[in-house]
């Protein structure tokens, strides 16, 4: 059955520092992989995914994330977060012949100014 | 162009009470989706609906009930609550699939029961 993991719960980095947020999946078959961020009081909005093809995919805000399937992992990553970066992050995965999305955990990203 | 909306935004209940959340959707989407958000458990899906007329289960179904009379609303349905059922609840929607499909969220319901 699928299942996604975040290491992280919480992640407090310094303003205009990198950031990585971990996430793997199990699965035995294909999958499709998608990071969505939810701001305070808001609902979830997609960042990227991957659907097949490169492996590194960029979205918006400046992020991007590998896709690594031997690792069965999908790191987000942002070379300088800001402020507004301050949010929870959300790793999904699907496996393309199943209709549902499976969410982790999420990890709560904290910039310091 | 609203998106998607939700119907209460806040609501307090008590055990035994029911109580019916409305989602709406204005994209034209066939897909809508409800989902529960509890502390560190991310997101679950309780029932989805991949068109018009039609229902399915998720992941945690249990105590809930759907309806999709039109495309455009998805009801989340509670007949009897339970303090279990204490969460955030998000309603979504996607164009086809949400597997390889963006889903839409809207801004939640917050719901205590007591």
């Amino acid at each position: 059955a699928q299942s996604v993991t975040q290491l992280d719960s919480q992640v407090p980095v310094f303003e205009e520092a990198p950031v990585e947020l971990r996430c793997n999946y199990s699965s035995s078959v294909s999958v499709y992989l998608f990071w969505y961020v939810q701001y305070p009081n808001q609902g979830l909005q997609l960042l990227l995914k991957y659907l097949s093809g490169s492996t590194l995919v960029k979205g918006i805000n400046g992020f991007e994330a590998e896709f690594n399937k031997s690792q069965t992992s999908f790191h987000l990553r942002k070379p300088s977060v800001h402020i507004s970066d301050t949010a929870e992050y959300f790793c999904a995965v699907s496996e393309t012949s199943y209709d549902k999305v499976i969410f982790g955990p999420g990890t709560s990203l904290s910039v310091i100014p | 162009n609203a998106g998607v909306t939700q119907t209460p935004k806040f609501r307090v209940l008590k055990t035994g009470q029911s109580m019916t959340l409305l989602c709406a959707q204005d994209m034209n989407h066939e897909y809508m989706y409800w989902y529960r958000q509890d502390p560190g458990m991310g997101l679950r899906l309780i029932h989805y609906s991949v068109g018009e007329g039609t229902t399915a289960k998720g992941e945690v179904p249990d105590g809930y009930n759907v309806s999709r009379l039109k495309k455009q609303n998805f009801l989340l349905g509670l007949e009897s609550a339970a303090p279990s059922q204490t969460s955030v609840y998000f309603c979504a929607s996607s164009f086809q699939s949400g597997r390889y499909n963006e889903q839409f969220f809207g801004p939640g319901t917050r719901l205590t029961v007591l």
